[in-house]
């Protein structure tokens, strides 16, 4: 199965675009999806399939997915925003999933 | 709506062998398409998936603990449950379980999670 590396950090000022990459062969084939997570919580999903948003999640949050990256957008970010996210796929070739390696975003 | 809640001992020993309980509701584990998986996390690092077992009795490891790992459910008790042996240190961490479509192949709803430590 595939790995899926994303950058270890993101920095983004109130109001402004944050983006969160996720890189890996093949990751376009398969649906992404990603999860926030603030300290000493479970994780929540916020994209599934590429782009869909589950109910409740703001429409700050989408996704997409091409070729060997999937990205998180969160537009007009907010501080309550600042968490760790994590991209996840399932491996259609072997059936396994896999969780990238993830990323703080800090807003300041 | 969907809870799911993760029980287990907290202290293990170095090579002894972990049995962690996932006791769910608001769905059932023998509808098409749902499955429940376990990730761990260790402190500060990031999420990694374990296993995963489907409403047909079909499951799936990480390759690279699959020796390690059994997944198996009880439907009628709405639980799944993980063993894992030979721990080791390294395998402190938090232990979730989630439940999973194959619509998404998403984790769309998880359990609080449960702190495991591994040491003598």
């Amino acid at each position: 199965s595939f790995e899926l590396t994303q950058p270890p950090s993101v920095s983004v000022s109130p109001g402004q675009t944050a983006s969160i990459t996720c890189s890996g062969d093949r990751v376009g084939e398969e649906y992404a999806c990603w999860y926030q997570q603030k300290p000493g919580q479970s994780p929540v999903l916020v994209i599934y399939q590429d782009t869909q948003r589950p109910s409740g999640i703001p429409e700050r949050f989408s996704g997409s997915n091409s070729g060997n990256t999937a990205t998180l957008t969160i537009s007009g970010t907010q501080p309550m925003d600042e968490a760790d996210y994590y991209c996840q796929a399932w491996d259609s070739t072997t059936a396994l999933y896999v969780f990238g390696t993830g990323t703080k975003v800090t807003v300041l | 709506q969907i809870t799911l809640k993760e029980s287990g001992l907290p202290l293990v020993k170095p090579t002894q062998t972990l049995t962690l309980t996932c006791t769910f509701s608001g769905f059932s584990l023998s509808t098409v398409g749902v499955g429940v998986g376990w990730i761990r996390q260790p402190p500060g690092k990031a999420l990694e998936w374990l296993a995963l077992i489907y409403w047909d009795d079909v499951e799936r490891y990480s390759p690279s603990l699959q020796s390690r790992l059994t997944i198996t459910k009880d439907t009628s008790k709405n639980q799944v449950v993980l063993t894992m042996t030979y721990m080791d240190p390294m395998d402190t961490a938090t232990y979730y379980c989630a439940h999973n479509t194959i619509t998404g192949r998403s984790f769309d709803f998880w359990g609080q999670g449960t702190l495991v430590t591994v040491s003598s």
